[in-house]
């Protein structure tokens, strides 16, 4: 079956460029993760989803970051202006509810990002 | 938030057996201690969770200490496959996995 996808799986782009990276969710998964994983660290935390609203954006580094998911689906990260330092793998999950006792999230590849 | 410990790498032979551990001396008694492996160029992918008791499914077995501050992940023959870096994870609120740097197995041929 088809898990969580992500595209582009690299971007290249240039310091103060716009940058949008898009998640494809397990179908019927309510709720949606973007973490963020710069090299030789675990995953770390950004926006939470449970459908259509952003349930925790605690872990945005700043408002140059900025998450929709406007159908309750489909998933877009967009990061204004750009920095080297945002270099990194940017990690999507889904799963079917929030509940952490018994729901597993599935992680899609990445986006790998590159700030030139 | 409940903090865990892992070693930084560990090494095993192909086809024996590996334990990975993991310290978790605050956890609460609603955590459940989950574990996700990641294989290079890869998204984390799930292995196993617990509460209290051991767990097993196809993939490994998850042993709990009585007191529940320790883990340990169990493979029961290591495979080149298995090649990967193991994160220990007690889920802060409802869904949120604070990863730490995880255990870096390596699996000798």
């Amino acid at each position: 079956g088809a898990g969580v996808s992500q595209t582009p799986s690299n971007k290249v782009t240039e310091k103060g460029k716009y940058v949008e990276l898009r998640c494809d969710p397990i179908s019927g998964h309510t709720a949606l993760y973007w973490y963020r994983q710069s090299l030789g660290q675990g995953p770390e935390f950004l926006i939470y989803f449970q459908g259509t609203g952003a349930a925790d954006d605690s872990g945005l580094p700043n408002d140059r970051f900025f998450a929709v998911r406007p159908e309750g689906s489909v998933s877009t990260l967009k990061i204004q202006r750009t920095e080297r330092g945002d270099s990194a793998v940017y990690l999507c999950a889904s799963s079917l509810t929030a509940d952490r006792v018994r729901e597993t999230q599935y992680f899609g590849p990445g986006t790998r990002l590159l700030v030139l | 938030d409940a903090k865990t410990t892992q070693p930084n790498s560990m090494e095993s032979n192909e086809e024996e057996p590996v334990h990975l551990p993991c310290n978790h001396s605050t956890i609460s008694g609603t955590d459940y201690i989950h574990w996700y492996r990641q294989l290079p160029s890869q998204g984390p992918e799930y292995v196993i969770h617990g509460l209290t008791s051991n767990v097993n499914n196809r993939m490994a077995s998850l042993a709990i200490a009585e007191d529940r501050k320790s883990s340990t992940l169990i493979l029961h023959r290591a495979t080149l496959r298995d090649a990967a870096v193991y994160y220990c994870i007690l889920p802060s609120g409802t869904y949120k996995y604070i990863f730490g740097t995880g255990t870096r197995l390596k699996v000798l041929a």
